[in-house]
């Protein structure tokens, strides 16, 4: 089964830019992947930030990001806060009505 | 607004089997997909499957292929989640997720703790 694989962990400052890259073991991220991006502290349910590659779930800051770069998905923070210090996950469809999360990033704000 | 409340945490025996439950409000329940995903201790976020509410189709990862069921009850607006054979792997906090037609859970019941310890 494909493996969707993100970076393990970000340092950024405050203030300071970060992008996080989700990649799918068996080929390129497309549109059509429909990438999903969600954050998460520990303990804590799980927040819908970006889904459809773009598009900012309701309430979320513009500092968040979502694109496409190269065969990869992306998530940018612009202008980190230290409340953006958690866990981040993309999520890939995979085709056939089949998904997978990526293993994750810990995004650190120092 | 939309809401998704879970069932209470349970404790099990290996070999036993758990449903958990996630009741919806806020939205029409039939209109769409509900997903469910775990996440063990100290792990990351695990794509369990997904059911239509509309036609009771359902969906799995492969893993959980022959030991997952999801079903629904659309007079409570409510899906459920058996997970049969439990093991000591299985011991997680499974959360429901309603998908917002565009191919990614937009909102999140609470989450409810399994733990499956002898």
């Amino acid at each position: 089964q494909a493996v969707v694989t993100q970076e393990p962990s970000f340092s950024v400052s405050p203030g300071g830019t970060v992008t996080l890259t989700c990649a799918l073991s068996s080929g390129s991220v497309s549109t059509r992947s429909y990438p999903s991006w969600y954050q998460q502290t520990p303990g804590q349910t799980p927040r819908t930030l970006i889904y459809n590659t773009n598009v900012r779930s309701s309430g979320v800051p513009d500092r968040f990001s979502g694109s496409i770069l190269g065969n990869k998905a992306a998530l940018t923070i612009t202008g980190a806060l230290a409340d953006d210090e958690s866990d981040y996950y993309c999520a890939l469809y995979l085709g056939q009505a089949i998904y997978a999360f990526g293993t994750g990033t810990r995004v650190t704000v120092l | 607004q939309v809401q998704l409340v879970q069932s209470g945490a349970e404790v099990k025996k290996p070999g036993a089997s758990v449903t958990i439950s996630c009741q919806t409000s806020g939205y029409t329940f039939s209109t769409y997909f509900m997903h469910w995903v775990r996440q063990a201790p100290g792990q990351g976020l695990e794509w369990v499957g997904q059911i239509n509410p509309r036609g009771d189709s359902t969906r799995l990862a492969q893993k959980f292929q022959g030991r997952v069921t999801m079903t629904r009850d659309t007079s409570t607006s409510t899906v459920y989640m058996d997970l049969h054979s439990l093991t000591s792997d299985d011991t997680a906090v499974y959360y429901c997720g309603r998908d917002g037609s565009l191919y990614a859970a937009v909102n999140w019941g609470q989450g409810t703790l399994v733990t499956v310890s002898s």
